[in-house]
């Protein structure tokens, strides 16, 4: 079936620091791939995607790559801020599971000042 | 605008209450769904409404009730929870069912 792994957290980082959060998933068929972030107390927030394979999906300075060959889609940010502590949540949705997403268990980014 | 829309923000019941919880979208949507978080979880799928049907129920419990009464509009309808039941339950839409899918902030439930 479809799935979706995400490095285990907590990842604590200083404020300017790069960023990677590995994320790979197994698929039946023609994945979209999705990173959500989850703020405190909020509900998820769409950060990129990308719905083919060697696309890149970026935002706020957040990128993540779709590779097909390494069935991966790692976030990676230059320089993190304080700011961009929260959850994320990298997920997938298949043609061959229509409506439903299979999520990531989530990465928990501390950034300390 | 993305915006989907969720009341309450923050909900307390007993085990013998009935209440209600609301999310709408005014993006033209045809497909929205109800998700169950728990802390430091993922969401877990619970309903899917298709084109205002339901087209997915992941083996609730029938003490959650799902109504679609327009293609706007998305309750779950609750009765005699259990503690175990207090969680985080958002809402999110997406155009057809098979993009994006977009979130509402959420209703924080709490089951005494």
């Amino acid at each position: 079936g479809d799935s979706v792994t995400q490095m285990e957290g907590p990842v604590t980082l200083s404020e300017e620091a790069f960023l990677t959060i590995n994320c790979t998933y197994t698929a039946t068929g023609y994945p979209s791939l999705f990173w959500y972030v989850q703020y405190p107390g909020e509900g998820l927030q769409l950060l990129l995607k990308a719905t083919k394979a060697d696309d890149k999906g970026s935002n706020k300075g957040f990128e993540a790559t779709y590779r097909k060959e390494t069935t991966s889609f790692h976030l990676e940010k230059g320089s993190v801020q304080v700011s961009d502590s929260a959850v994320y949540f990298c997920a997938l949705y298949s043609s061959g599971n229509f409506n439903k997403f299979y999520f990531g268990s989530g990465t928990k980014l501390n950034v300390k000042p | 605008d993305t915006e989907v829309t969720q009341t309450p923000k923050h909900l307390v019941m007993g085990m013998t209450n009935k209440k209600s919880l609301k999310c709408e979208q005014h993006m033209g949507h045809r497909a929205m769904y109800w998700y169950k978080q728990k802390a430091k979880k993922p969401p877990e799928l619970m309903f899917v409404y298709s084109y205002e049907k339901l087209s997915i129920n992941e083996s609730v419990p029938s003490r959650f009730s799902p109504e679609c009464p327009n293609s706007s509009l998305l309750n779950l309808h609750l009765h005699a929870l259990q503690p175990e039941d207090s969680a985080l339950y958002l809402c999110a839409s997406s155009l057809t069912g098979q993009e994006t899918q977009y979130f509402g902030p959420g209703t924080r439930l709490l089951v005494l």
